[in-house]
């Protein structure tokens, strides 16, 4: 089983949908969270840290919960500029221990 | 504030060459990580070095490939002898102290391998 595992998509939204993302980890000592944004192979961005208690930045939200070991990430409102792939991410978070990225989910908002 | 700095941003070698990807990380950042991206795959995991340390190498290749980061100057990738495929592109990130938060990216170098 992969550590981190995302569906690849891609999901096809129109503009103004709303659109869901999970990601499932299977280390129960998994302790930070991300989601990144990729755009045609170009370098991974940080979009935003996960939190325990859910965070929420414009119109992106993101969950964490911890007993099914999975985070998600909602879009509202899509824009055509939110076209790309998403990757989750998660660290143990002790000292020098790496980032593990999902393979990403891709997604495509069309006018 | 210069980003993470990769060069170069394409490299093309013909198998069996040497091919040597440069990442100089932000300023004041003293840890850098090596993340290599196949064609539809995901980030993998490579190295993690701190100044003139290898401290995780578990997702460095057996043979062939090496890593540095010395007390002067950028951070080198090298890849012996390549293969097709090595062909991908390779990330290099930095952050501050230990630990992988908030891991900033540089913008890749895309090795073609001929």
């Amino acid at each position: 089983r992969k550590e981190v595992e995302q569906d690849p998509g891609p999901f096809n939204v129109p503009e103004g949908a709303t659109v869901a993302f999970n990601c499932t980890y299977s280390n129960s000592a998994s302790q930070s969270f991300f989601w990144y944004r990729q755009d045609c192979r170009k370098e991974p961005k940080l979009l935003m840290s996960v939190y325990s208690s859910g965070n929420e930045d414009g119109r992106f939200t993101a969950q964490l919960n911890r007993a099914s070991q999975y985070i998600s990430l909602l879009i509202r409102d899509s824009k055509l500029s939110d076209s790309a792939t998403y990757l989750c991410a998660v660290t143990r978070g002790s000292s020098g221990d790496k980032l593990t990225f999902g393979t990403g989910t891709r997604l495509a908002v069309r006018p | 504030n210069a980003g993470v700095m990769q060069n170069p941003r394409h490299l093309v070698r013909r198998r069996g060459q040497e091919a040597r990807l440069r990442c100089s990380p932000m300023k004041g950042h003293s840890h850098v990580y090596w993340y290599r991206q196949l064609p539809e795959e995901g980030l993998k995991f490579m190295v993690y070095l701190q100044k003139e340390n290898i401290i995780d190498e578990s997702g460095m290749p057996k043979e062939r490939f090496s890593a540095e980061f010395p007390k002067e100057g950028p951070s080198i990738l090298r890849i012996q002898q390549v293969v097709r495929g090595d062909s991908a592109a390779y990330f290099c990130a930095s952050s501050p102290g230990r630990g992988s938060e908030k891991l900033f990216f540089g913008s890749g170098t895309q090795l073609s391998v001929l």
